[in-house]
């Protein structure tokens, strides 16, 4: 069974930064890329970009790009995505998903973690 | 970034009944769009892609139709499983972007 476990919701301060992970089991996790997604009330699903951990090259969202760090670890099978700078613009639930290994076109996501919630407080 | 539109945002609906999600891109996507369905204490599920290719383990009561700028989900006699939020996601060019959702009630 492909599953995706994503790592605790946390609860960061202004101006801090958080790194969240996406342990992947069930696949071999160098068969496939993984995208990262941000889901908050005023804007609905955002992709936020795409590591293929086998050559471990990223695309970014343009909008994203600064904010978020993916990296990845194929020793441990684990994604990482780092977001910097938090502001409450940044508290929104962080999804990983898995998709095709191929980063000409954008991939579809065929299976999600449960996601991460960021909530951005003082 | 290409606009996805989805509409309704609300249907309510009985099982045994069908209905149909629209999907709208503001460019033309080709056939490269996807449906996902959303359900609490679940993972996000992917039910078809390239507009009408279901996905595996998708029922056959789900289909999907359109190209170009718009699309349709339809679900003929409503399972009570499939009481969800379903999003549109096109997947011709970058950045990915999603619809806004419809939330699929019971009636």
């Amino acid at each position: 069974e492909v599953k995706l476990q994503q790592s605790g919701d946390e609860l960061v301060r202004p101006g801090a930064s958080v790194k969240m992970s996406c342990k992947a089991s069930g696949y071999t996790f160098t068969d496939y890329a993984m995208h990262w997604v941000k889901q908050s009330p005023g804007q609905g699903l955002e992709w936020i970009g795409t590591i293929i951990p086998l050559i471990d090259t990223t695309s970014y969202n343009q909008k994203f790009k600064g904010k978020a760090t993916l990296t990845a670890d194929k020793s441990s099978n684990t994604a990482y995505m780092e977001l910097s700078r938090l502001t409450s613009e940044d508290s929104a639930v962080y999804y990983c998903a898995r998709g095709p290994m191929v980063l000409i076109t954008p991939g579809v996501m065929d299976a999600w973690g449960q996601g991460a919630s960021v909530t951005v407080s003082s | 970034d290409v606009q996805m539109t989805q509409s309704p945002s609300y249907l309510a609906a009985s099982p045994g009944e069908s209905v149909s999600i629209s999907c709208k891109a503001s460019k033309s996507i080709n056939t490269y769009l996807a449906w996902y369905q959303e359900k609490p204490g679940k993972t996000n599920k992917l039910l078809i892609y390239s507009g009408s290719t279901l996905q595996s383990g998708t029922p056959s009561r789900f289909s999907g139709s359109g190209s170009g700028t718009d699309f349709t989900l339809t679900i003929r006699s409503l399972e009570p499983e499939d009481f969800a939020v379903y999003y549109c996601q096109q997947h011709n060019e970058y950045p990915q972007t999603f619809g806004g959702g419809t939330k699929l009630e019971l009636k």
